[in-house]
C-alpha cells in the first residue's frame, strides 16, 4: 500500500448507529487530518492530529469522535448521525504542520438515512 | 474575513485550447499557496505550493502563479485527461494548522 488508504469506500448508515471511518498513511507523514466535503462547499477541516495529539477541533459535534492510536493511523468514530452528515470524508496527512503540503486519501462516502 | 475564491465556477475547453484558472485570497500573512487536483469520487491530488510573490511552478501542460493578491493555474494545450476539479487553499500565519480551500474551479476539456 502507498500513499493514504480510507475504508470504507462507501458507507450507508442509519440515524441509530454506530460506525468508524479508518485513514491509514504509509508516508512516514507526523500530522494527519479529517476533512467533510458536501456538495458545492469547501472542503471542511474537522479535525488536526500532531504526533497523535490532536492540536485541532474545528468546533465539530460530539457525534462525531476521532481516534489517533499512532501517527500512522485517524479513525473518526460515528454515532447518532443526522441527514446533513451524508458526505464525503477526507482524511489526509503531511509531514508536520510546518511543511503544509497534505496528501490525501481517496475518502469515504457517507450516507445517513 | 479570510477568504478564497475561486474564478471562473466551470469552464469548459477544446483540447488544445489553452486557459488560465484564477485564485484570489484575502487572507493576512499568507504562509503558502497550494493546488490540488480532483477527479470525481477521488481524494484531491497536491500539485503545487507557492510561499511567496513572484514565484512560478510547472508540471507538464499546468503552471501556477503568484502575486499578492491572486494566483493562477495556466493550461497550456490541455487535454481531455486534464478535466478535473481543481482546488486552491492557503495557509496563513493565524490560521494555526488549518487550509482556507475555495469551492473549486470544475473543468472540462472536449476531445
Amino acid at each position: 500500500e502507498t500513499g493514504v488508504t480510507q475504508t470504507p469506500r462507501h458507507l450507508v448508515m442509519g440515524m441509530t448507529n454506530k460506525k468508524s471511518l479508518k485513514c491509514e498513511q504509509h508516508l512516514g507523514h507526523n500530522a494527519m487530518y479529517w476533512y467533510k466535503q458536501s456538495a458545492k462547499k469547501p472542503l471542511e477541516l474537522m479535525f488536526v492530529y500532531n504526533f497523535k495529539e490532536q492540536t485541532e477541533n474545528n468546533s465539530v459535534p460530539s457525534r462525531f469522535s476521532p481516534e489517533c492510536p499512532n501517527s500512522s493511523h485517524l479513525f473518526l468514530h460515528l454515532h447518532t448521525l443526522q441527514p446533513e452528515d451524508s458526505a464525503l470524508y477526507l482524511c489526509a496527512s503531511s509531514q508536520d504542520l510546518v511543511r503544509r503540503e497534505q496528501y490525501f486519501g481517496p475518502g469515504t462516502r457517507l450516507t445517513v438515512t | 474575513e479570510d477568504q478564497v475564491t475561486q474564478s471562473p465556477e466551470a469552464l469548459r475547453l477544446q483540447e488544445g485550447e489553452s486557459s488560465s484558472l484564477n485564485c484570489s485570497y484575502t487572507v493576512s500573512g499568507l504562509r503558502g499557496l497550494f493546488w490540488y487536483r480532483q477527479d470525481p469520487g477521488k481524494g484531491p491530488e497536491f500539485l503545487f505550493t507557492l510561499y511567496s510573490a513572484g514565484e512560478e511552478k510547472e508540471k507538464e501542460r499546468l503552471k501556477a502563479t503568484l502575486t499578492k493578491k491572486e494566483s493562477f493555474l495556466h493550461i497550456t494545450a490541455p487535454k481531455p485527461e486534464d478535466s478535473a476539479t481543481y482546488l486552491c487553499a492557503v495557509h496563513q500565519e493565524t490560521s494555526g494548522s488549518r487550509l482556507t480551500f475555495g469551492e473549486g474551479t470544475q473543468l472540462t476539456v472536449n476531445p
